[in-house]
């Protein structure tokens, strides 16, 4: 089955850490440039950042909110996608998502989400 | 940082026509998409390149785009439609890509 599951959500104070993971499975990982996207309670999608495939080089590019703290990388082995979030804010309470362009041009894969509280 | 701009809302009755639009200065150079989400779901691709439908998406779904301002037309709209959409771009430089504000579709 073709799919993204994401995991390593939940509950941190402001200016601590987390690792979020999201394991692909049906597709050929490591040929795909991989995105994360948030979406705060109530609030509309924000791109995080995307990390391109090896043979691309592997760069990754970030939103301004988050660049100098928030980290993606993968693990082409594992078939899995990473971001590190450091010196989280409350503002970064949101639910996470990892997507990617499976079939077309366009997010057409999404994960299921997982959901990151930073507050006190 | 670049911006996509899309009205809050949209109301419309069954049957009738619903058209949101997103504006945004890189979309004469830049591909626009459109993502429509329902409550506790994840988003699902209904647009891609401005105006091709993806399989498994209703014939009813078309996208449009006209200089600064792309446009998603859903022409008869069901009850199920009731959701919210997002249009999706990049920057000039094609590097960093961007979510409109959102609309919400209601269904009277």
């Amino acid at each position: 089955e073709v799919q993204l599951v994401e995991s390593g959500g939940g509950l941190v104070k402001p200016g601590g850490s987390l690792r979020l993971s999201c394991v692909a499975s049906g597709f050929t990982f490591n040929n795909a440039w991989m995105t994360w996207v948030r979406q705060a309670p109530g609030k509309g999608l924000e791109w995080v950042g995307r990390i391109k495939m090896k043979s691309d080089g592997g760069t990754t590019d970030y939103a301004a909110p988050v660049k100098g703290r928030f980290t993606i990388s993968r693990d082409d082995s594992k078939n899995t996608l990473y971001l590190q979030m450091n010196s989280l804010k409350t503002e970064d309470t949101a639910v996470y998502y990892c997507t990617t362009r499976y079939k077309l041009d366009g997010f057409d894969l999404w994960g299921q989400g997982t959901m990151v509280t930073v507050s006190s | 940082s670049y911006e996509l701009t899309q009205p809050p809302s949209v109301s419309v009755s069954p049957g009738q026509t619903a058209r949101i639009t997103c504006s945004g200065d890189a979309l004469p150079k830049q591909y626009a998409y459109w993502y429509q989400q329902k409550p506790g779901q994840a988003p699902v691709l209904v647009i891609h390149k401005d105006n091709e439908r993806p399989a498994g998406i209703p014939e009813r779904f078309s996208g449009s785009s006209s200089g600064a301002t792309v446009t998603l037309t859903i022409s008869g709209v069901q009850a199920e439609d009731e959701a919210d959409y997002y249009c999706q771009s990049a920057d000039s430089s094609g590097t960093y890509y961007v979510f409109g504000t959102g609309t919400k579709v209601t269904v009277l």
